[in-house]
């Protein structure tokens, strides 16, 4: 069964510092992963969606990096802002299965 | 502008009673799919749907019903067997059946027991 965990659950740092957030996964036959942005009482905002022959993706401030054989991804995100405040999971799809496994968030508070 | 509109926002059960939850989404997705997010826990599958007239159950589909009668909509009813309704409920939807497509979420209905 696949377990996707994310440390650390809560993150707090000062405007403009580099930082990355960790996923790991336990079973490495995954299709894709992808890493989602939840504000307070909202839904799910998809940030980047890396595929199982890919090796990373960016965006703007965002780099996510995935390594398979190690079950583990992390998300970079460059001079950090307040606005980057929220909760971001992580999820890995499975293939053949119409299931994306969830973790559980990292809480991230950047202080002004 | 494309979407996924939920409603209501928030929704309130009275003991015994059924609800139901609104999803509607304008990106001419195929798969939808409804999420129950509950504190400190990861979100997990309830149901979802590959196709017009057709869904399948997901990790908890326990107390909960839906269809899929027009492409664009997917309404989920919360029944009153299932005994701990209150969750934060997620709406998403997707080009295509799951299968490294990106997941589109709705901003969520908080359902709570009077």
């Amino acid at each position: 069964k696949q377990e996707v965990t994310q440390i650390p659950a809560a993150l707090s740092v000062p405007e403009g510092e580099n930082l990355v957030l960790n996923c790991s996964f336990t079973d490495s036959a995954i299709y894709n992963l992808q890493w989602f942005r939840q504000d307070p009482g909202k839904g799910l905002t998809s940030l980047l969606l890396i595929q199982s022959s890919q090796r990373e993706q960016t965006s703007g401030r965002l780099n996510a990096s995935l390594d398979k054989s190690s079950g583990r991804s992390t998300l970079y995100i460059a001079a950090s802002q307040p606005g980057d405040s929220a909760t971001y999971l992580c999820a890995v799809g499975q293939g053949g299965s119409e299931k994306l496994v969830f973790g559980k968030g990292t809480k991230l508070t950047v202080n002004p | 502008d494309g979407g996924i509109t939920q409603s209501p926002k928030y929704l309130f059960r009275k003991e015994g009673q059924n609800v139901t939850l609104s999803c509607e989404q304008n990106l001419n997705h195929d798969a939808m799919y409804w999420y129950r997010q509950d504190p400190g826990q990861g979100l997990r599958l309830i149901y979802y749907s590959q196709i017009v007239n057709d869904f399948q159950k997901g990790d908890i589909a326990e107390g909960y019903s839906v269809s899929r009668e027009k492409k664009e909509s997917f309404p989920l009813t919360v029944t009153s067997a299932q005994k701990n309704p209150t969750a934060f409920y997620l709406c998403a939807s997707s080009a295509r059946p799951l299968g490294g497509e990106k997941l589109f979420f709705g901003s969520g209905t908080q359902l709570s027991v009077l």
